[in-house]
């Protein structure tokens, strides 16, 4: 059964504190992992797709990376409009499986 | 202006009562999804459907039901025999590939009393 962890649960950081978030997986056959954007009340916005170990992708402030066993989200300089819950995800076949989330708050 | 639609935003129902939440995309995507979010728990797998007239069950399929007969459009009900029902449901779609991306609807906020 594929299973995703992310920590911390809930991370507060003052306006331009740089810091990363953690997704741990497992998954028999990673056919990508995913990380998404998700604003109070609505739907989650999707921000990236990684498919194998070593791949770095990037959008405005945000990194996302990816070992054999696990991804982060690296957040540089972050503002108070990257506050937000960031959600991970991974597949091995049709179905997505879903972490908890990190809340991101960022302090101006 | 392609996405996915929700509607309605909010939902107000008595116990006993069978709802149907509408999911509507104009990305021409194969697969449709609906998930249930719960505070403190992920997302959740109901019901997914990759070809018109077809579906199958997720981790989460008792006590609702789908259809799929138009590729734009994917209505989930919420019927009596679902205990938990008060939640916020997300639809989503995806373009069949590597990867496959979902991208997801504005949600709908079902409120049963």
């Amino acid at each position: 059964e594929d299973q995703v962890t992310q920590s911390p649960e809930a991370l507060r950081l003052q306006e331009g504190e740089s810091s990363s978030l953690n997704c741990s997986y497992t998954v028999s056959g990673l056919r990508g992992l995913f990380w998404y954007r998700q604003d109070p009340g609505k739907g989650p916005e999707f921000l990236f797709t990684l498919y194998s170990a070593g791949e770095e992708k990037e959008k405005e402030r945000l990194k996302a990376t990816l070992t054999k066993k696990e991804s982060f989200l690296h957040i540089t300089a972050p503002k108070p409009e990257d506050s937000a819950t960031y959600l991970c995800a991974v597949t091995g076949n049709e179905k997505l499986t879903f972490g908890t989330g990190t809340r991101l708050t960022i302090i101006p | 202006d392609g996405g996915i639609t929700q509607s309605p935003k909010y939902l107000f129902r008595k116990e006993g009562q069978n709802v149907t939440l509408s999911c509507e995309q104009n990305l021409n995507h194969d697969a449709m999804y609906w998930y249930r979010q719960d505070p403190g728990q992920g997302l959740r797998l109901i019901y997914y459907s990759q070809i018109v007239n077809d579906f199958q069950k997720g981790d989460i399929a008792e006590g609702y039901s789908v259809s799929r007969e138009k590729k734009e459009s994917f209505p989930l009900t919420v019927t009596s025999a679902q205990k938990n029902p008060t939640a916020f449901y997300l639809c989503a779609s995806a373009r069949l590939g590597q990867g496959n991306e979902q991208y997801f609807g504005p949600g709908t906020r079902l409120t049963v009393t």
